[in-house]
């Protein structure tokens, strides 16, 4: 079962503003992580937070997690059009299994 | 560096042949290998984890069937495609000691 689910289904913004999409998870995680998918592709790991932390940023991407909500958020800042994609989030309960949301599309308008 | 592949990149079958989809990963060894479903514009349902050779982890009850006869390579099978089993396939590998997952490009099966 879906362990993960992203909230909004879609978001669509224009080019320059920023993205934000959040995560909900049910069952305490090891980790989560954030995986982009292009149309008709395989996923593409983003950035990995562990349980033991609170923010994390990988160049445009910030991620935020907060385990006593259970809810995770990913900011994609100044977006630009290759940013258009879904993405997922992904949390680790046991060390060999993941455990994917339904994911959030992004388009992101020239 | 490592790299997975998957085929066919897509595929029509009718309903009631069989099935055999192939990833094979180059560059590492011992990687824990996973099989993925995903219907259109859902997340990712996991069907079947392998952490070694022969040893073959079921997730979902169905009417497929997995086997890792080499150390890299993962088959997805069937002896009798249904309707319900249309969707994108996508094969994954992790080192032991890593959380992140690596994708193939995905085979996309229609049955009909």
């Amino acid at each position: 079962s879906q362990q993960g689910e992203e909230d909004p289904q879609a978001l669509s913004i224009q080019e320059g503003e920023n993205a934000t999409m959040n995560c909900s998870y049910k069952t305490s995680i090891n980790n989560l992580q954030w995986y982009r998918q292009n149309s008709g592709r395989g996923l593409v790991h983003l950035i990995l937070i562990r349980s033991n932390e609170r923010e994390k940023h990988s160049g445009r991407l910030r991620v935020t997690l907060d385990t006593s909500k259970k809810s995770s958020s990913l900011l994609i800042t100044a977006s630009r059009a290759a940013d258009t994609a879904s993405y997922f989030c992904a949390t680790d309960v046991l060390d060999y299994k993941l455990s994917f949301g339904a994911g959030t599309t992004v388009t992101v308008r020239a | 560096s490592q790299t997975i592949h998957q085929w066919p990149a897509t595929l029509v079958q009718p309903v009631g042949s069989p099935l055999s989809l192939e990833c094979t990963v180059e560059g590492t060894s011992n990687p824990n290998l996973y099989w993925y479903r995903q219907a259109a514009g859902r997340g990712l349902q996991l069907l079947f984890y392998s952490v070694g050779i022969g040893q073959i982890s079921s997730e979902v009850p169905q009417n497929l069937s997995a086997s890792r006869p080499q150390d890299r390579q993962f088959i997805l099978s069937s002896k009798k495609l249904l309707l319900s089993d249309s969707g994108f396939y996508l094969c994954a590998w992790k080192w032991l000691a890593s959380n992140e997952q690596f994708f193939g490009p995905g085979t996309r099966l229609t049955v009909l």
